[in-house]
């Protein structure tokens, strides 16, 4: 079946730091990757998405790559803020799932100032 | 624009109790799902609706209820609380069905269950 394994956090690192949050996946289709994320004490925000091989999604800085041939979308970013602490979710949906969201169990990110 | 809408956003029930959680949206989307939330665990999907009138369990629907009698709402009913529904439920919609479609979540509903 469908699953999505997200590297165990919290990951914590400096400000202005390189960030990187793999994650890989297992689908039996063609599925949709997604990276949301979630502040303390809110709701999760979509933060991007890739629809197909080779697409790069990207938002507030953040990109991932929707690698096929690893089955990898890693999400990474060039300079963190002490604002990206949050907790990323990373999630695929296809047509095997009834196109509901299978989850990453989260990496939690902290950012030091 | 409200957006996904749940309520309460805290609760404390004694074991054996009942209590519905509430959810409404109003950018007319047609799918619905209520998620729980634990440590370490990521999302997992409790139940889900794909239009008024229509509803199916998801991986953990075992202890709740659904219903969909109006696009707009989709509450979660817990018919006997158990310490082990002690969670954050989450709320989301999308506007259909289809692999891009991002969901839309509430901000949450802190649960415990004494």
């Amino acid at each position: 079946g469908n699953s999505v394994t997200q590297m165990e956090g919290p990951v914590t690192l400096s400000e202005e730091a390189f960030l990187t949050i793999n994650c890989t996946y297992t689908a039996t289709g063609y599925p949709s990757l997604f990276w949301y994320v979630q502040y303390p004490g809110e709701g999760l925000q979509l933060l991007l998405k890739a629809t197909k091989a080779d697409d790069k999604g990207s938002n507030k800085g953040f990109e991932a790559t929707y690698r096929k041939e690893t089955t990898s979308f890693h999400l990474e970013k060039g300079s963190v803020q002490v604002s990206d602490s949050a907790v990323y979710f990373c999630a695929l949906s296809d047509r095997g799932s009834n196109y509901q969201l299978i989850w990453g169990a989260g990496t939690k990110l902290i950012i030091k100032p | 624009n409200a957006g996904v809408t749940q309520t309460p956003k805290f609760q404390v029930l004694k074991t054996g109790q009942s209590m519905t959680l509430q959810c409404a949206q109003d950018m007319n989307h047609e799918y619905m799902s209520w998620y729980r939330q634990d440590p370490g665990m990521g999302l997992r999907l409790i139940h889900y609706s794909v239009g008024a009138g229509i509803t199916d369990q998801g991986e953990v629907p075992n202890g709740y209820n659904v219903s969909r009698s109006t696009t707009e709402d989709f509450p979660l009913r817990l018919l006997s609380a158990a310490p082990s529904q002690t969670s954050v439920y989450f709320c989301a919609s999308s506007y259909s069905g289809g692999d891009n479609q991002p969901q839309h979540f509430g901000d949450g509903t802190r649960l415990s269950i004494l």
